[in-house]
């Protein structure tokens, strides 16, 4: 299989707060692993792009100093949501590609997080 | 950079009969065609994908046809179960540099309800 985790799986915090969400993938290696979030009813926005070892790519109009991206090894990335306010709230979600030889490779998702800031 | 479209935004089916959600892209260069399940407050789950060396591609009761010349791809979903109720999402490659091949646009979804 390949399975992706993600923790927490739900986060109340108050705004002006930090949030830290962990992305795993359990049962593979992931050389790459994606951010998206998702609001109520709508599509998945792809916020980032991340590569173990390396620093993170963002697409236009994410800002990089409020979700900042670590991908320490090839099994966790971690997105921190920093100094929350109540218009970050939202479903965000991870996705993890094996890395392997057919190009592009195939994304498996996290069941997401669902991020409340009051 | 890619652009997909996706319709229907809702589809009501009878159980029993079966569903099809058309998706179009624009980018002749796109190669890889998944589609997605996302049932309430979870993350997507592949449920089937095409790579454009083929046609189509059946996995019992789901199946995914592919048309390059026109640009479009459908899922195909038969003897539909109350389970298969759920936000089905088709996606191409985002295009593009820094890895723009293996960043995936996604189309806005199909609300899919089973009615029993």
């Amino acid at each position: 299989g390949a399975v992706v985790s993600q923790h927490p799986s739900r986060v109340i915090c108050k705004s002006g707060t930090s949030v830290k969400i962990e992305c795993r993938s359990l049962d593979f290696q992931a050389t790459t692993m994606f951010w998206y979030r998702q609001f109520p009813k709508q599509s998945l926005m792809l916020m980032a792009t991340s590569n173990e070892g390396s620093k993170a790519t963002y697409e236009q109009g994410v800002e990089k100093d409020k979700f900042l991206i670590n991908h320490a090894s090839l099994t966790l990335s971690t997105l921190t949501v920093t100094s929350a306010h109540p218009e970050d709230s939202s479903f965000y979600i991870c996705s993890a590609q094996r890395g392997g030889t057919i190009r592009p490779d195939t994304q498996y998702f996290g069941p997401g997080t669902r991020l409340t800031v009051l | 950079g890619e652009n997909v479209e996706q319709h229907p935004s809702t589809l009501s089916v009878q159980e029993g009969d079966s569903a099809v959600i058309k998706c179009t892209y624009s980018d002749s260069a796109s190669n890889y065609f998944p589609w997605y399940k996302q049932e309430l407050g979870k993350g997507p789950q592949l449920i089937i994908d095409i790579r454009s060396n083929v046609g189509e591609k059946k996995d019992q009761r789901i199946a995914v046809t592919l048309n390059k010349t026109a640009k479009h791809f459908s899922l195909h979903i038969t003897e539909t179960q109350p389970e298969d109720s759920a936000v089905y999402f088709c996606a191409a490659p985002k295009g593009g540099s820094n890895f723009g091949n293996e960043k995936l646009t996604f189309g806005t979804g199909t609300r899919l309800t089973i009615i029993p």
